[in-house]
This record gives C-alpha cells, structure tokens and sequence, in this order.
C-alpha cells in the first residue's frame, strides 16, 4: 500500500492567515492526488483533484501544488468557515489511501 | 443532481454480516469511467478506503479486508452494496459510499452521501 503522510497533524491559526499543508506519498503518485475538506459531522468535500485542479464551486483562495511524492495544499486567506480537517488521497493505484488528516483550529 | 445516500443497520453484532446499500440517483454506473467506493471512519479517527466497483464490474478492495468484503451493483435499481463479515468492534465507524469518476486520468470522489453509522457491539 502507498502510505500518505500529512503534516502538521493540526495547526492553529487566524482568520486571514495563510496555511499550508504537506502530504507526502511513500513512493510516487505522480498527479494522482486529491485534496478533501472535512468539517464535524459531516461527509468529506472534494477541494482539489488531480493535484491542483479546483473543483466546480471551490473558493479561489484554496489551490494545489506538486508532483511525485510531495503535495502541498495552500489556503491563501483562511476564513472562518475553513476550519475543519483536510485529508490528501492517493488514486495512483489501489487501496486508495488517505492521509491522517490535518485539523485546522482557531487560533 | 447527484445524490448518494447509505442505508443499513445501525448496530450489529459481533461476527454477524454488516450489510450496507447506497442508493444514488443523478448518474448511471453503466457510463465509462464511473465507480462508486466505500470509505469508512472510525469516530475521531482519519478515513479509510474499503473497496471501489468500475462501470464494467470490475472491483477492488483494501487488501487487510479483502477476504471480508464483497461490493456488488444493481445498476437497474441505482444500488451498490458492500457486505464485511465477521464484524468486530473495530470496525465501529461511519461508512460513506461515494461516486469516482475521472478527469485528467486522475481518479476522485466528487460526491459523497451523509455517511451511516454502524456500531458492533454485543
């Protein structure tokens, strides 16, 4: 199995910050990632495919970057309605692994 | 508009059969390059991948469960159902069902339903 690792584990920050998270495969995806939004109670919400491409109906203020083994998912400006956990996902090959997960808390 | 929702008991015993059913409406299995997936999280705990089922029947499956799960489709009825067997008490989770289709060749979950819980416990 390919293994996701994502970092930090959580991070807090400000409405207005900029934030990145990492994820890194254990060998490589090429562009086969994808970035999910997950907020309490509710089912994952796609954000990013394919490792930068914005689904229909995403802010502009989230974008995607890298290739390989390392990805990066930037929030440019965070709002309050971005606190939540961001998960990466893998499709190069199955089982299409998850990432650990990555909570955004206020700061 | 695309819908998918998951239905089934929400509590089972140990080493019974957990039998879940996603219902979707909006898209059809028998269009190239669609699947519906299971995906399953434990409370507090990061998502899992179970299984996936392709528009020609061809399936997949997370290799620690693989000899548990068996995902099928009934494409006339808009169904997709994944059965474990022998359940425990690890396996207490919400379990998702969601579309994959494929853009760019890269595959991806672009709909998800609400997700239901299943317990195991005596």
């Amino acid at each position: 199995d390919i293994q996701m690792t994502q970092s930090p584990s959580s991070l807090s920050a400000s409405v207005g910050d900029r934030v990145t998270i990492t994820c890194r495969a254990s060998q490589s995806i090429t562009r086969y990632l994808n970035w999910y939004q997950q907020k309490p109670g509710r089912a994952p919400k796609l954000l990013i495919y394919a490792a930068s491409s914005l689904q229909s109906g995403v802010p502009s203020r989230f974008s995607g970057s890298g290739s390989g083994t390392d990805f990066t998912l930037t929030i440019s400006s965070l709002q309050p309605e971005d606190f939540a956990t961001y998960y990466c996902q893998q499709t190069y090959n199955t089982p299409q692994t998850f990432g650990q997960g990555t909570k955004v808390e206020i700061e | 508009q695309i819908t998918l929702k998951e239905s089934g008991p929400a509590l089972v015993k140990p080493t019974q059969t957990l039998t879940l059913t996603c219902t979707f409406s909006g898209f059809s299995l028998r269009t190239n390059g669609v699947g519906v997936g299971w995906i399953r999280q434990p409370p507090g705990k990061a998502l899992e991948w179970l299984a996936l089922i392709y528009w020609d029947d061809d399936k997949r499956y997370s290799p620690s469960l693989k000899s548990r799960l068996t995902i099928t489709k009934d494409t006339s009825k808009n169904q997709v159902v994944l059965t474990m067997t022998n359940m425990d008490p690890v396996d207490t989770a919400t379990y998702y069902c969601a579309r994959r289709i494929t853009i760019f060749e890269v595959a991806h979950f672009d709909y998800w339903g609400q997700g239901t819980l299943v317990t195991v416990s005596s």
